[in-house]
C-alpha cells in the first residue's frame, strides 16, 4: 500500500524568506508525486508533478520540489514566500496504473507574515 | 473550460434526511472520484470511477452512502438517512483514465452540514 507523510501540521515564514513543506512517501515501483494548494472554501488545485526525470520540478506560482529516491521524500520549495502563499498544501502519491488511485497527506498549513 | 462542477455549493439538512450531492466530470475526463475533508480525518477518498463504472468503493463509510455515475457525465453521491457526523466538505474529482501521470482536477465541493 502506498502513503505519504507530511510532518508539520504547520509551517510559518516571513515574506521574503524561502519556505520549504516537507513530504515523505512510501509506494512499491516509481512513484508519480503531486503537490496540491487549497485556498479556503476551494478545492484542491495542481502545483507540480513528479513523474521521471530531473530531481528539481518547477510548477505555478514559482513554486518548486525536490524529489530525493534515497530519502523518499518529495519537499516544497520556494525561494522568496509571498503573503498570498498562506493556504493549505498537500502532497500525493498516484499508483502507477490505470486506476491511478491517489492518497494523500494530511496537508500542511503554510501561513506567510508579512 | 469551466472544471469540475459541484452543487450544491452548500447543503443544511437535519439528520434523517436524504441528501444528494452532484458533480459533472470536465469533458473528456473518464475517471470520477468522491472525497471527503473533516479536520479529523483529512481527505478521505469515498469511491472511484473509471468509465462509469465503479472500481472502488472500500472508502465508503456506511450502507448509508451510495454513489452513481449514470453517463459519463454526472455522477451523484446520496446519504440517505443523514446524520451529525457526515458534515464535512464534500469533493469531487476527474482525471483522464489510464494517464496516472496527469494530476486530478477538484471542485470546490459541497459543504454538507447535518443538524
Amino acid at each position: 500500500a502506498q502513503s505519504v507523510a507530511q510532518p508539520e501540521d504547520q509551517v510559518n515564514v516571513a515574506e521574503g524568506n524561502p519556505l520549504t513543506v516537507k513530504c515523505t512517501y512510501s509506494v512499491s515501483g516509481n512513484p508519480y508525486l503531486f503537490w496540491y494548494v487549497q485556498y479556503p472554501n476551494r478545492g484542491l488545485q495542481f502545483l507540480l508533478k513528479y513523474i521521471t526525470g530531473d530531481n528539481l520540478v518547477k510548477g505555478s506560482y514559482g513554486f518548486e520540489a525536490e524529489f530525493n529516491k534515497s530519502q523518499t521524500s518529495f519537499h516544497l520549495k520556494k525561494p522568496s514566500a509571498l503573503v498570498s502563499d498562506s493556504a493549505l498544501y498537500f502532497c500525493a502519491v498516484r499508483e502507477n496504473t490505470n486506476a491511478g488511485k491517489s492518497t494523500f497527506g494530511d496537508g500542511t498549513t503554510l501561513t506567510v507574515k508579512p | 473550460d469551466a472544471g469540475v462542477i459541484q452543487s450544491p455549493r452548500h447543503e443544511v439538512t437535519e439528520m434523517g434526511q436524504e441528501v444528494t450531492l452532484r458533480c459533472k466530470p470536465i469533458s473528456g475526463h473518464n475517471s470520477l472520484f468522491w472525497y471527503r475533508q473533516t479536520m479529523m480525518r483529512g481527505l478521505e477518498l469515498l469511491i472511484y470511477f473509471n468509465n462509469n463504472v465503479p472500481i472502488d468503493d472500500s472508502g465508503m463509510p456506511e450502507d448509508r452512502f451510495s454513489a452513481k455515475m449514470p453517463n459519463a457525465s454526472f455522477s451523484t453521491l446520496k446519504i440517505q438517512p443523514s446524520e451529525p457526523r457526515d458534515s464535512a466538505v464534500y469533493f469531487c474529482a476527474s482525471s483522464f483514465f489510464g494517464q496516472p501521470n496527469s494530476p486530478l482536477h477538484f471542485g470546490n465541493g459541497t459543504r454538507l452540514t447535518v443538524t
